[in-house]
């Protein structure tokens, strides 16, 4: 069974600042993807940025990169010039890749609560 | 190009009463996933339906069960409900048909329910 621990359980970054949140999971799965959800107030899980496990460069969106440490199962989340909107709960997850049977579960972590001050 | 749908948004429901929820899937999506998101905890995962069969389950009791409909529509039936049973409950929809525009889990804003 795979685990993903997310040890800060909030955190709070200044306007226009950068800010990491950081995770860390295990498995004995050599093929898998790692995800940064984002749940609003809205409560919709909003997909932030995902890696797969067999590409060593680090995935970018805009404002958003990891830190993929496949040895070390880490990955973090580096937020840069922080905007009030970036205020959310922040989940890590993980899932397995997907064989011929679609896509698979995915697993969370317990999320970082982050607040953006003006 | 509507997200995720799920109904209703809130309900309040009653120990050892049942429920039923539903969630109309992306268009473009034929598979949904159900979780479970208790009160400061990440979701964790019910069960997915797929061609109107379960094809994968979590750690839940069979009080928990679910449909999958023609059309890809998808609702979740829980029994003999629990004081911990509350929580938001979130749709996930995805599709088998990968293209490169169609990657990944799309979730919907949830059914929070309260068991009291």
């Amino acid at each position: 069974a795979q685990t993903v621990t997310q040890s800060q359980p909030e955190m709070s970054v200044q306007e226009a600042e950068t800010v990491t949140l950081s995770c860390t999971y295990d498995t004995s799965e050599n093929n898998y993807y790692l995800f940064w959800y984002k749940q609003p107030p809205s409560r919709q899980m909003i997909l932030v940025i995902r890696q797969e496990a067999y590409k060593q460069q680090n995935a970018t969106e805009n404002r958003f990169s990891v830190n993929f440490q496949k040895a070390a199962k880490s990955f973090s989340l580096k937020i840069s010039d922080s905007q009030l909107g970036d205020t959310a709960m922040y989940f890590c997850a993980f899932m397995k890749h997907e064989g011929s049977g679609g896509y698979q579960k995915v697993t969370f972590g317990t999320g970082t609560k982050l607040q953006v001050i003006p | 190009d509507a997200g995720v749908t799920q109904s209703p948004t809130h309900l309040i429901k009653t120990r050892g009463q049942q429920v039923t929820l539903r969630c109309s899937p992306k268009s473009g999506h034929d598979t949904v996933s159900w979780y479970q998101q208790a009160l400061g905890q990440g979701p964790q995962f019910i069960f997915q339906y797929y061609e109107e069969e379960e094809r994968q389950r979590g750690n839940f009791p069979d009080r928990f069960s679910g449909h999958q409909f023609p059309n890809y529509s998808s609702e979740l039936n829980v029994n003999a409900l629990l004081l911990g049973d509350s929580a938001l409950y979130l749709c996930a929809s995805s599709s088998d048909r990968r293209t490169p525009n169609n990657y990944g889990y799309t979730f919907g804003s949830g059914t929070r329910l309260t068991v009291v």
